[in-house]
């Protein structure tokens, strides 16, 4: 069975800062995705980046980047430039290939402060 | 493009009722993909329906169950309501094609159960 962790359940930056969430995970399995969804209060999760499992570079979008170590099957979130929009829970997820089911971490709140 | 739509909002309903939750998918997604979202369990992933039928279960009692339309979208069903079902549920859509598409969230139907 696969499992996904996230040991801080809560985070705070100062805006215009770099922060830092982990992740780790547990699968036997060698072909997978990983995902950093966010989910602001009261709206709807959306997707902040994706990592395929068989890619050795690590992904970036705009501000966020992973750094994917995938024989310590660890995939960390890094907020560069923070905003306070970034403020949110952040989920850690995974998916095997084939497959719509996502498998969920417990989530960081990260809060952004002025 | 319309977003995914999920009605109704907020439910109230007594234990021992059952109610239907709808999802109304993207445009052109085949798969609509279910999760529970409590705050002592986290996202747990209910069911995935594509084309009308279900292809990956959770792992949860039989009291839940859905269905999925010929249009896409899908209903979720809870008969014999617990305390414990007070969650946020959350449908989610995708092309659903083999390899990975993106899922889209819906904002969640809030469901409390007393």
């Amino acid at each position: 069975a696969q499992t996904v962790t996230q040991s801080q359940p809560e985070m705070s930056v100062q805006e215009a800062e770099t922060v830092t969430l982990s992740c780790t995970y547990d699968t036997s399995e060698n072909n997978y995705y990983l995902f950093w969804y966010k989910q602001p209060p009261s709206r709807q999760m959306i997707l902040v980046i994706r990592q395929e499992a068989y890619k050795q570079q690590n992904a970036t979008e705009n501000r966020f980047s992973v750094n994917f170590q995938k024989a310590a099957k660890s995939f960390s979130l890094k907020i560069s430039d923070s905003q306070l929009g970034d403020t949110a829970m952040y989920f850690c997820a995974f998916t095997l290939v084939n497959t719509d089911k996502l498998i969920f971490g417990t989530g960081t709140r990260l809060q952004v402060f002025p | 493009k319309a977003g995914v739509t999920q009605t109704p909002r907020y439910l109230i309903k007594t234990r021992g009722q059952q109610v239907t939750l709808s999802c109304s998918p993207i445009s052109g997604h085949r798969s609509v993909s279910w999760y529970q979202q409590t705050p002592g369990q986290g996202l747990q992933f209910l069911f995935e329906y594509f084309s009308e039928t279900q292809r990956n279960k959770g792992n949860f009692p039989g009291r839940f169950s859905g269905r999925q339309f010929s249009n896409s979208r899908s209903e979720m069903n809870v008969s014999t309501l617990e305390l414990g079902d007070s969650a946020l549920y959350l449908c989610a859509s995708s092309l659903g094609d083999r390899g990975w598409d993106e899922q889209y969230f819906g904002p969640g139907t809030r469901l409390t159960v007393t």
